[in-house]
């Protein structure tokens, strides 16, 4: 079946670096999601990619989706106290639009005040 | 502010208990999901609807069962409790139309003991 894995599992940063995460997928993806969770919440969706080669950008935040549609990547720049939290990439399978999806194995960051 | 709604938010109950957890939304979305996630880690499917009458498998389904007889109702079903089923479960629904996230509700956290 359809594996998503992300890295690092984990990352540290002082307040004010910036933090990258990586999202793999085994086989192709039709869209990727990105979601933050926070310490005891539940995750809240950030984005959704779709094309091949996509960029979106969210104030201090930017997603890609590689050229393959088997690969994402988050960057925040000039991280805030506010960013702490898990995030996690969802990859949907072939079936645009009634796809599962397959949840990664998410990031956590914390942030050094 | 929450569309998606749990109950109970925690629960503690003995094994081989039957207990049901509710989820209610007031989006009018067709599609829903449960999901399983242990502290920190990703999230698995259990169960999920594309409306009224339609429910599928997911990855950890062999255990519980789900019923969707009105949109915006689906409820979770355990037989029996068992320790190892102590996690958080996670509703989520999405619209129809391709390009929305999923909406989370808050979770149910279940102790088995």
């Amino acid at each position: 079946g359809q594996q998503v894995m992300q890295i690092p599992q984990y990352q540290h940063v002082q307040e004010g670096e910036d933090f990258t995460t990586y999202c793999n997928s085994s086989t192709t993806l039709s869209n990727i999601q990105w979601y933050k969770q926070r310490p005891g919440g539940h995750p809240v969706f950030l984005i959704q990619l779709v094309k091949s080669g996509e960029v979106k950008k969210q104030k201090r935040l930017t997603f890609q989706f590689g050229e393959a549609k088997k690969n994402s990547s988050l960057h925040i720049t000039a991280t805030q106290t506010t960013d702490v939290g898990t995030y996690f990439c969802a990859g949907g399978g072939p079936n645009f639009g009634n796809e599962k999806l397959t949840f990664g194995t998410g990031t956590r960051l914390t942030i050094i005040p | 502010e929450a569309d998606i709604y749990q109950t109970p938010r925690y629960l503690v109950i003995g094994t081989g208990k039957k207990i049901t957890l509710e989820c209610s939304q007031t989006m009018g979305h067709d599609k829903m999901y449960w999901y399983q996630q242990d502290p920190g880690m990703e999230l698995h499917l259990i169960h999920y609807s594309y409306g009224v009458n339609s429910t599928e498998k997911g990855d950890l389904s062999s255990e519980s069962t789900v019923s969707r007889i009105r949109t915006e109702h689906f409820p979770l079903t355990l037989e029996s409790a068992r320790p190892s089923h102590t996690s958080q479960y996670l509703c989520a629904s999405r619209p129809g139309q391709r390009n929305y996230g999923y909406t989370f509700g808050s979770g149910t956290r279940l102790t088995v003991v």
